[in-house]
């Protein structure tokens, strides 16, 4: 079954620490995977984008990685910022049939 | 228009209540995403439509809940003899499949409340 399962579901960091979200997939065959960012009362907008090939890939940040071979992706955000508090989804191109989504991370950043 | 249009933004209605919501996708844009999001939770897949495809309803809660899309844009999702538990911020997405780097662009969503 094609799932993508994100932990952990919620997390609480103090501004400026650094954090890791996580991504798990059965999505097969895959195309490429999205961490997508929604801020409270607005739709999640895309952060970054990789495909089979790339491992790593940065926006600022933001630095997303992933392993194909594992099936396995991470967001990791530096010197976090109160406006990093949101939900972060992790979504799945299956083979460009069709998006799984994750359930998303629920990111708090306390000052 | 340039993004995903929802509507109404928000929405309040009395227990057994039918209510629609309207999604305006992308212009082209053959995949349409309904998904629901209850307060602090996660994303709820409800219903997928591709093309002329028969869509995937296997997300849709129960046999109050359906949606169509018709002529291959606008979609409407309805939801009859409302339920408090029906509360929630309803979310529409849209995307060209077919295309490798494809992504969903999602409407502002529209906030159900149920009384």
């Amino acid at each position: 079954k094609n799932q993508v399962e994100q932990s952990p579901q919620s997390l609480i960091i103090l501004e400026g620490k650094n954090c890791t979200l996580q991504c798990n997939y059965t999505v097969s065959p895959f195309s490429n995977l999205r961490w997508y960012k929604q801020d409270t009362g607005r739709g999640p907008v895309s952060l970054t984008i990789m495909t089979f090939s790339e491992n790593t890939k940065s926006n600022g940040r933001y630095t997303a990685t992933l392993d194909a071979d594992t099936k396995q992706s991470s967001l990791h955000i530096t010197a976090s910022q109160l406006s990093d508090s949101a939900s972060y989804i992790c979504v799945v191109n299956h083979n460009t049939d069709k998006l799984i989504f994750g359930t998303g991370t629920r990111l708090q950043v306390f000052p | 228009g340039a993004g995903v249009s929802q509507s109404p933004s928000n929405k309040v209605t009395e227990k057994g209540k039918d209510v629609e919501l309207r999604c305006d996708p992308i212009s082209g844009h053959t995949a349409l995403y309904w998904y629901r999001q209850s307060l602090g939770q996660g994303l709820e897949f409800l219903i997928y439509f591709q093309g002329n495809s028969a869509p995937d309803k296997s997300g849709l809660p129960s046999d109050r809940f359906s949606a169509e899309r018709t002529g291959g844009s606008v979609s409407t999702l309805t939801i009859q003899r409302t339920q408090q538990e029906d509360s929630a911020v309803y979310l529409c997405a849209s995307s060209s499949q077919g295309a490798r780097d494809t992504e969903a662009f999602f409407g502002q969503g529209t906030r159900l409340t149920v009384v």
